[in-house]
């Protein structure tokens, strides 16, 4: 089984449709992960981080299932601006992140 | 006020060349790294420097080698550059758990 496992779409949306992503990991002593956004050509930016109680931030939530072994990301009233690569991250060891191959996100007209 | 900035954004090159990356933090960080993202989108470590020393080597040819003269800079020099090289590589910046701060990223393509 590979460290991190996401579906690369790509997903598209019309605007103002509910998105959502999982992405599985295998190491279960994995205790944080992360969420980061790639646009075309751009550097990965930090999206959200995702603890074991979940996150939310506007209309952005991040959850965690542990016994499942899957994380998931979902995006509520997209946005045109919501296009974009989401990457599924969780450390490794010496604060080396293991980065999904993403998943691509297009919200249609 | 760029806060991991990376030079040069774009390098053209010939096969067999020796080529450096530079990258600088602002961030007061303690770890840097280089990470390198294929063609299929794929972001893969190379290395990480811990306060100028080289905590994590994944399996990278020699011909890569970084440099960290202080916690501030980490360079990559490549030696004998092939076309499989081609690739965006991208450095970063973290402090303890925190997540990464990226550089804007270096194109590299080897003719």
């Amino acid at each position: 089984r590979k460290e991190v496992e996401q579906d690369p779409g790509p997903f598209n949306v019309p605007e103002g449709a509910t998105v959502a992503f999982n992405c599985t990991y295998s190491n279960s002593a994995s205790q944080s992960f992360f969420w980061y956004r790639q646009d075309c050509r751009k550097e990965p930016k930090l999206l959200m981080s995702v603890y074991s109680s979940g996150n939310e931030d506007g209309r952005f939530t991040a959850q965690l299932n542990r016994a499942s072994q899957y994380i998931s990301l979902l995006i509520r009233d997209s946005k045109l601006s919501d296009s974009a690569t989401y990457l599924c991250v969780f450390p490794g060891g010496g604060n080396k992140l293991t980065f999904g191959t993403g998943t691509q996100l297009k919200v249609e007209l | 006020d760029t806060a991991v900035s990376q030079t040069p954004k774009y390098l053209v090159t010939q096969m067999g060349n020796d080529k450096s990356i530079k990258c600088e933090q602002n961030l007061g960080h303690d770890t840097m790294y280089w990470y390198k993202q294929d063609s299929k989108k794929f972001l893969k470590i190379m290395f990480s420097y811990n306060n100028k020393e080289l905590i994590i080597n994944e399996t990278v040819p020699n011909r890569f080698s970084p440099k960290s003269p202080d916690k501030a800079h980490l360079n990559l020099h490549i030696n004998s550059l092939e076309l499989g090289d081609s690739a965006v590589y991208f450095c970063a910046s973290s402090q303890v758990s925190d997540g990464y701060t990226f550089g804007s990223g270096t194109r590299l393509t080897v003719v």
